[in-house]
């Protein structure tokens, strides 16, 4: 069982158009990651959120993190084709615990 | 910063052949380290916690006795996958924890058995 869903699971925009990458959780986590992971790669680290209702901006990219731990978004504002790949959240319910992955949104940046 | 090199990058193997990845912290201890396995366009499935001096953690459905995780110091943790089998073609992928840091991630493993 995935204890975050990510949604949408496959995302194809234009170059310069505006992106909103959800997920949730009936589980609560103590801190969540965004990742980028380009194909043959491993995943990088874009974001750690730690505090309800924090908001972090990398760039184009501003991530938000729910008031109760819950559920985050990443929004990426003016998409770039470099901007193409597989994001992936991963959250852990304790600081020692083992991340979860969501499912991922694979993103297609068209120019 | 949080540094975790892996190797090989890919490799290709004969079926009933084993195969070894190793992943290593560079520039920070791990006692815990993670391995997973991805399939082309889906996310990383958890498939063992590699523990620093003992046995590892597998996930449910992954078997021990074919994917044997060694975790023998505190910057090197491995993974065999032994009498490799077509379907055990996969990326794999490791990842250790730095406290105050966040996870990292290898660089991933491309497995090919033929």
């Amino acid at each position: 069982t995935q204890l975050l869903e990510q949604s949408p699971q496959f995302l194809s925009i234009q170059e310069g158009e505006n992106l909103t990458v959800y997920c949730n959780s009936s589980s609560v986590f103590s801190s969540l990651q965004w990742y980028r992971q380009e194909p043959g790669e491993g995943p990088v680290l874009l974001v750690t959120v730690v505090t309800g209702g924090e908001v972090k901006k990398l760039k184009r990219l501003t991530f938000q993190f729910g008031d109760a731990r819950k559920d985050s978004s990443l929004h990426i504002t003016a998409a770039q084709p470099g901007d193409t790949g597989l994001y992936l959240c991963a959250g852990a319910p304790t600081n020692a615990g083992k991340s979860t992955f969501g499912d991922g949104t694979t993103l297609t940046v068209k120019p | 910063g949080a540094v975790v090199s892996q190797h090989p990058s890919w490799v290709i193997c004969k079926s009933g052949t084993s195969v070894k990845i190793e992943c290593r912290s560079l520039d920070f201890q791990a006692t815990t380290m993670f391995w997973y396995r991805q399939f082309p366009k889906q996310s990383l499935m958890l498939m063992a916690t590699s523990n620093e001096g003992s046995k590892a953690t597998y996930e449910q459905g992954v078997e021990k006795d074919k994917f044997l995780i060694n975790h023998a110091s505190l910057t090197l943790s491995t993974l065999t996958v032994t009498s490799a089998h077509p379907e055990d073609s996969s990326f794999y992928i490791c990842s250790a924890r730095k406290p105050s840091y966040g996870y990292t991630f290898g660089s991933g493993t491309r497995l090919t058995v033929v």
